[in-house]
């Protein structure tokens, strides 16, 4: 098993421009969360997902977009970069939602906007 | 809302040297527990868990109990190694779909 993979590992973007940073699992996990990483701030969540189809925001949704359209893949789309979403982006998966679940994380994406 | 507190870091140890990292944590309801630890370059990695009040998660040498009187999760070693130095991160979760609140990490460095 690969686990949680993420690409790419390290992206420049021009404030205005977007991508999509790519997630997937091999774990047949029904759970999938993106969370971004700040110095200082630990690791905040940015949206999540309880299975295909089902997407919801976390704690710092803005300027961020989802969609699970099948259970492997959990794409991270930035609609617009900015200088704020300069961050590490970590994509985490697990079995079920409950509160006693270990989370898998893949190796992340580090993301510098210009 | 919830949140986690850890002590300030970093914090530079010599080989064989006893870790404390304290971490103490406010909720409503009975959170669950866990060290997440992130070895350089690579994402994050569960260390160990509590699942309720007094419960006592271990590996790999490191230990924390889950302390419900002094909402603490404190994580200990008794003899740190090299291969120890991470960014240790404290965290709790609630029956939200398995959603972490995450305290700040901290940066450990343990010198030979």
């Amino acid at each position: 098993n690969a686990g949680v993979t993420q690409t790419p590992k390290f992206q420049v973007l021009k404030t205005g421009q977007s991508m999509t940073l790519q997630c997937a699992q091999d774990m047949n996990h029904e759970y999938m969360s993106w969370y971004r990483q700040d110095p200082g701030m630990g690791l905040r969540l940015i949206h999540y997902s309880v299975g295909a189809g089902i997407t919801d925001q976390g704690e710092v949704p803005n300027g961020y977009n989802v969609s699970r359209s099948t259970t492997e893949d959990f794409p991270l789309r930035l609609l617009s970069a900015a200088p704020s979403q300069t961050s590490v982006y970590f994509c985490a998966s697990s079995l079920g939602g409950g509160a006693t679940e270990t989370q898998y994380f893949g190796p992340g994406t580090r993301l510098l906007v210009l | 809302g919830d949140s986690v507190t850890q002590m300030e870091g970093p914090v530079t140890l010599s080989e064989e040297a006893f870790l404390t990292i304290n971490c103490t944590y406010t909720a409503t309801g009975y959170p669950s527990l866990f060290w997440y630890v992130q070895y350089p370059g690579e994402g994050l990695q569960l260390l160990l868990k509590a699942t309720k009040a007094d419960d006592k998660g271990s590996n790999k040498g490191f230990e924390a109990t889950y302390r419900k009187e002094t909402t603490s999760f404190h994580l200990e070693k008794g003899s740190v190694q090299v291969s120890d130095s991470a960014v240790y991160f404290c965290a709790l979760s609630k029956n939200s779909y398995g959603k972490l609140t995450f305290g700040q990490g901290t940066i450990l460095t343990v010198h030979p």
